[in-house]
């Protein structure tokens, strides 16, 4: 029974670059959330997804930060024009479709920004 | 806008003591607290809790709702080197989205 998936573990870009971050979500689970972890904080939300459509994307910085979870296939947060300050942990949740039920979490994307 | 702290920040004892982590909470429209459990990697769920006053508990750990006063606790008892992680403590409002906000979190050490 495989739990959330994300890849890759760990991905190292230049300033400017793009950032691709990928998340299967745990087997019979349709709801999908991003959360990005810094030094010494706590996880903060970025955006909700179900399949094909955004349910809530008010912790999403506005510019260069896209996410989408399509039909068929992970889930994908993207970043355009990184800089050092993406350098974070992001992890990826899922839970199942009945409301009210935890949320289970990826063993995360560690992002450097050189 | 919802709000989470946890106490203490950091925590260190000897194997065989009981702890209990704290955390207070400010939110519209109160759905559910959840614990996670933090070492390397991937938060490992813990408890949900609802409703106030019922204790949930798995083997050496336990926790408590009090919904009136807006906190949680969360005890281990006879700690062990294994439980040395960092404690999550997040809350989830109803209605609309399902995002939970999370405390800093309580990093525990325990010593042999």
């Amino acid at each position: 029974n495989a739990g959330v998936m994300q890849n890759p573990r760990h991905l190292v870009r230049r300033r400017g670059q793009e950032a691709r971050l990928r998340c299967s979500p745990m087997k019979g689970h349709s709801h999908v959330y991003w959360y990005r972890q810094l030094p010494e904080e706590g996880l903060k939300f970025m955006v909700y997804l179900q399949k094909e459509n955004i349910i809530d994307e008010s912790g999403m910085p506005k510019e260069r930060f896209s996410a989408e979870f399509p039909k068929e296939g992970p889930s994908i947060l993207r970043i355009q024009q990184v800089v050092r300050g993406d350098s974070a942990a992001y992890f990826c949740a899922s839970s199942p479709t009945r409301s009210n039920q935890p949320q289970h979490f990826g063993d995360g994307t560690r992002l450097s920004i050189l | 806008e919802d709000k989470v702290v946890q106490s203490p920040l950091s925590l260190v004892v000897h194997e065989g003591d009981t702890v209990t982590l704290n955390c207070s909470y400010e939110v519209t429209n109160f759905r559910s607290l959840l614990w996670y459990k933090q070492e390397k990697k991937a938060p490992t769920f813990l408890f949900m809790l609802t409703s106030s006053g019922i204790e949930k508990k798995s083997g050496r750990l336990s926790s408590i709702l009090d919904k009136k006063e807006l906190f949680s606790i969360l005890n281990i008892t006879a700690t062990q080197t294994g439980d040395s992680a960092v404690y999550l403590c997040a809350v989830a409002s109803q209605g609309g989205s399902e995002k939970l906000v999370f405390g800093k979190g309580t990093k525990l050490t325990v010593n042999p």
